[in-house]
């Protein structure tokens, strides 16, 4: 299985919703991300797990909250979101290569829309 | 801080043509440079990956070449086809996290 899956696909919601985006990973993956990308631009870094512990914080608002229950599982918590949250909001693993670098698996992404 | 930079945002070729693209980058140096592609509404797809001891990489009709005195790589496709219309982007490689360009939306035309 060389997949990275995210549900939903879409999600709408009001600004004072609170929703959840999950992503999940069978390929033995030991680093996880999530990435904000808005149209007509490239992935941005939001945070960053490796064995299931956070790693990098790129600086989010606290109404973003990462969770990685397990190896295989990332979530990510939305909560008061403003409309110009809205963005694909994209998970990634990697796996390290044997020359050292880490080549990144992206899944399909979720579309948020605040509203 | 370290930047990386796609030199155009479009790059319009005819069918059969060599594409080439242009990545820029300063205040870092990068042991790996990636590129990607992105279909639109999909997540990008890793193509290649070339270290900096390594001056050019090959892939069926993709090549990658990677200058560390220029700070510069291009990504070439060869006889290029409508299906490779996408958006490619080249990553700077930090160990474990990657900054990415802007992207070049390419489109080939039949």
């Amino acid at each position: 299985d060389t997949e990275v899956t995210q549900t939903p696909k879409h999600l709408v919601m009001g600004m004072t919703n609170k929703k959840s985006l999950k992503c999940e990973q069978h390929m033995g993956h030991r680093a996880m991300y999530w990435y904000k990308q808005k149209a007509k631009k490239p992935p941005e870094l939001m945070f960053v797990y490796s064995y299931e512990k956070l790693s990098i914080n790129e600086s989010v608002p606290s109404r973003f909250s990462p969770e990685c229950p397990n190896s295989s599982l990332l979530n990510l918590h939305l909560h008061a979101l403003q409309p110009e949250d809205s963005a694909l909001y994209l998970c990634a693993s990697s796996r390290r290569t044997s020359g050292g670098s880490y080549e990144q698996y992206f899944g399909p992404g979720t579309r948020l829309t605040v509203t | 801080s370290q930047k990386i930079e796609q030199n155009s945002e479009a790059l319009n070729i005819q069918e059969g043509k060599t594409a080439t693209l242009t990545c820029n980058y300063t205040n870092y140096s990068p042991a790996y440079l990636q590129w990607y592609r992105q279909d639109p509404g999909r997540g990008p797809v890793f193509l290649l990956l070339i270290r900096e001891n390594e001056k050019e990489k090959r892939k069926e009709r993709l090549k990658v070449t990677f200058d560390t005195t220029l700070k510069q790589s291009l990504f070439h496709i060869t006889a290029s086809q409508p299906a490779d219309s996408a958006t490619y982007l080249c990553a700077l490689d930090a160990g474990n996290m990657l900054t990415f360009g802007g992207g070049t939306r390419l489109m080939v035309k039949p």
